[in-house]
C-alpha cells in the first residue's frame, strides 16, 4: 500500500509463498509505470515496466497489474525468496515532457 | 558497462555550509535526474538535466541546484545547509529525457549528514 510518512508499509512472506505488494498512484494522465526494488545500502533497481495502454505485464517471476479505473497498481512476485527482502518503489510519469515520481515504497520481509 | 557512479558516498557538513555532489551517468546516456531520499518523504524528484539544460525541476528550494557538463556528468549544489537536508541524494540516468522513455538507472547515492 501506499503512505506518506514516518513508517513504511510492510509486507511479510513465507519464502515460497507468493507476494502482492500494492501501490495507488496520484495521477490518471500517468502514462507509464514502473516499480523498483531497492536493498539496503543501495539504489533502486528496475523491476518491469507498463504503459497505460496495458493492464497487465509478466516477467521473470513478477507479474505487474494496472487498474486505472481506481489509479492503482499492484507487483506479484512468485515464490518469494529470501533475496526478495527489500523495499518496492511503484512511481508514475507525470507530465509532457515528465518525469518519474515515487511512491513511499513496502518493505517486503521473506521468512524462511 | 559501467553503471552510474556517484561521489562522494558518504559524507558530513555542518549547518550553513555548501555541498557538491557528483554523478556520472552511464556511458551514451544523455539524462541525468536528482532524488532525495529520507524516511519521512520517500523518494523525492529534485530535477532533470539533459544536453547541459535543466528540463524539469521538482519542488524544493533555490538553495538546491545542479548543472551538466557537456560529457553528460553533473554535479548538484545545496548551499546554506539545513538539518533538515540530511537525506541520501540518488542519480539516475537514461538515454533519453522524458518520464515515458523507459527506465531510469540509479547510482549508489551519497549520503550527506548535515550536523
Amino acid at each position: 500500500g501506499e503512505s506518506v510518512g514516518l513508517h513504511l508499509p510492510t509486507l511479510s512472506v513465507q519464502e515460497g509463498d507468493n507476494s502482492i505488494i500494492n501501490c495507488a498512484y496520484s495521477n490518471s494522465a500517468s502514462d507509464y509505470f514502473i516499480w523498483y526494488k531497492q536493498e539496503s545500502g543501495k539504489g533502486p533497481q528496475f523491476i518491469i515496466d507498463i504503459r497505460s495502454n496495458m493492464d497487465k505485464r509478466q516477467g521473470q517471476r513478477v507479474t505487474v497489474l494496472l487498474n486505472k479505473t481506481v489509479k492503482h497498481l499492484s507487483l506479484q512476485i512468485a515464490a518469494t525468496q529470501p533475496g526478495d527482502s527489500a523495499v518496492y518503489f511503484c512511481a508514475e510519469n507525470i507530465g509532457n515532457p515528465g518525469d518519474m515520481r515515487f511512491g513511499a515504497g513496502t518493505r517486503l520481509t521473506v521468512k524462511p | 558497462k559501467a553503471g552510474v557512479t556517484q561521489t562522494p558516498r558518504y559524507l558530513i557538513k555542518t549547518r550553513g555550509q555548501q555541498v557538491t555532489l557528483s554523478c556520472s551517468p552511464i556511458s551514451g546516456h544523455r539524462s541525468v535526474s536528482w532524488y532525495q531520499q529520507t524516511p519521512g518523504q520517500g523518494l523525492q524528484f529534485l530535477f532533470e538535466y539533459f544536453s547541459e539544460t535543466q528540463r524539469n525541476k521538482g519542488n524544493f528550494p533555490g538553495r538546491f541546484s545542479g548543472r551538466q557538463f557537456s560529457n553528460s556528468r553533473s554535479e548538484m549544489n545545496v548551499s546554506t545547509l539545513e538539518l533538515g537536508d540530511s537525506a541520501l541524494y540518488l542519480c539516475a540516468s537514461r538515454q533519453t529525457p522524458g518520464g515515458a522513455s523507459g527506465e531510469l538507472f540509479f547510482g549508489e547515492g551519497s549520503r550527506l549528514t548535515v550536523l
